[in-house]
């Protein structure tokens, strides 16, 4: 039964440019979560996406959006990206409203 | 506006003594809450939850209480063994929000000594 699946593992990118993180849920779960992590501090809620749309946002700026594929797997794009944005971004995936979220390993982003 | 405070940044514990990890929280509208513990380039692992219905949840050595009116949760590990040994985070949510939004507090890190 595979869990959380999140790729790349690692992103190095400059200023400006944008970037797509990759999220596939736990297995018979239908609903993903963004959430950020800074060093040193706990995760922060980004979006959290079911049926394919976004159902509630945190306190990110529009740069940061997503989106639901059918097959519940997800995706995170951050447009120019900000040195700020270098974090630790981290999907969890849950079944319906489920307040249990499973977590996956994460992508360490770092903007140069 | 940190609705959910994990005051102590580490903590240090003999093998086989209790572990307790305190939160603080400043939403009345919380009505459950999580813990989750995370080692170094892993994601966060579920470890125990407990509703506002409750004052406690036990699950093998863990065990999360629950007080309503101090706004306040802890977990207890005992015995400490030194695989307990990560960051701990409380986490709590807001029932009735169409989403599950889960709030973090600032994690406390577990040494567990042998």
């Amino acid at each position: 039964d595979a869990g959380v699946t999140q790729s790349p593992t690692h992103l190095i990118k400059t200023r400006g440019q944008q970037v797509t993180l990759r999220c596939s849920p736990k297995s018979g779960h239908d609903t993903v979560s963004w959430y950020q992590q800074a060093l040193g501090q706990g995760p922060q809620f980004i979006f959290q996406y079911y049926e394919e749309e976004e159902r509630q946002r945190g306190n990110f700026p529009d740069r940061f959006s997503g989106h639901q594929f059918p097959n519940y797997s997800s995706e995170l794009n951050v447009n120019a990206l900000l040195l700020g944005d270098s974090a630790l971004y981290l999907c969890a995936s849950s079944f319906g409203l489920a307040n249990e979220q499973f977590f996956g390993p994460g992508t360490r982003l770092t903007v140069l | 506006d940190q609705q959910v405070k994990q005051n102590s940044p580490s903590l240090s514990v003999q093998e086989g003594r209790i572990s307790i990890l305190n939160c603080d929280y400043t939403n009345s509208m919380f009505d459950y809450f999580l813990w989750y513990k995370k080692y170094p380039a892993e994601g966060p692992t579920f470890l125990i939850s407990i509703s506002s219905i409750k004052d406690k949840n036990e699950d093998g050595r863990f065990t999360v209480f629950l007080n309503k009116s101090a706004k306040h949760l802890s977990l207890h590990i005992v015995p400490s063994q030194p695989g307990d040994s990560a960051v701990y985070f409380c986490a709590a949510s807001e029932e009735g929000q169409g989403a599950q939004k889960l709030v973090f507090g600032q994690g406390t890190r577990l040494t567990i000594n042998p």
